[in-house]
């Protein structure tokens, strides 16, 4: 297993566009976090999904962000009508929850640009 | 919720050791981690604590008391591959177990 995945690395798009990114998990991983980092500051959680199921999604996560993960596995997450706020690095980290024990491990993230 | 805090910026010579100190405040801490990134890079994975006292890898220890809200972490025999933002995150099970993360430690290994 080669660890988080993310798709893609980077992506340059126009304000008013839309964007969407693929993340996929450790594969044996239950948990699946997507989080926001601007510079300077540590990741901002977002959302988060249990298998399939998505459980809580931050305030931070306004009606243009929405995110999948349609069979437990792989997930997206797309943002609609970017704006130029949205310039981040959006992260994935994915965990298997064992009773109250988990470790993230994070994607190497895509970096978005919104011109 | 929780607040973490941690200095923005530190500098050491390549050899040296740093302690960088991390405090919070957290209602159901259920755990303290420790990530380190590259610049550009994603998070990884260096340490947890979430009983008192040391935890020992390598070059790398990582110390929680939890009755102060206090965490450090010690890198030893600095190399410059070990400057790097250093991020302390707490674990907080009345927040379904989910991380808040400090805003990183960038450290500097100058020879």
């Amino acid at each position: 297993d080669t660890g988080v995945s993310q798709d893609p690395r980077h992506k340059i798009t126009k304000r008013g566009q839309n964007v969407t990114f693929r993340c996929d998990p450790i594969s044996e991983h239950n948990r699946l976090y997507w989080y926001r980092q601007t510079l300077g500051q540590g990741p901002e959680f977002l959302t988060y999904f249990q298998n399939e199921a998505q459980l809580e999604k931050s305030r931070l996560l306004s009606d243009r962000f929405s995110a999948e993960r349609p069979k437990g596995s792989f997930s997206t997450l797309e943002i609609q009508r970017t704006e130029q706020g949205d310039s981040a690095m959006y992260l994935c980290a994915s965990s298997l929850v064992l009773g109250t024990g988990e470790t993230q491990y994070f994607g190497p993230g895509t970096r978005l640009l919104v011109l | 919720g929780q607040n973490i805090d941690q200095p923005t910026e530190m500098t050491a010579t390549e050899g040296a050791i740093v302690q960088i100190n991390c405090t919070y405040q957290t209602s159901g801490f259920n755990g303290l981690f420790w990530y380190q990134q590259h610049a550009g890079e994603a998070p990884t994975f260096l340490s947890y604590n979430v009983l008192d006292g040391l935890e020992e890898k390598g070059r790398f220890s990582s110390f929680l008391s939890r009755s102060k809200g206090y965490s450090y972490l010690l890198l030893k025999e600095l190399q410059m591959k070990d400057s790097a933002s250093y991020l302390c995150a707490v674990r907080d099970l009345r927040n379904d177990y989910k991380l808040s993360f400090g805003a990183g430690t960038t450290v500097t290994v100058r020879a």
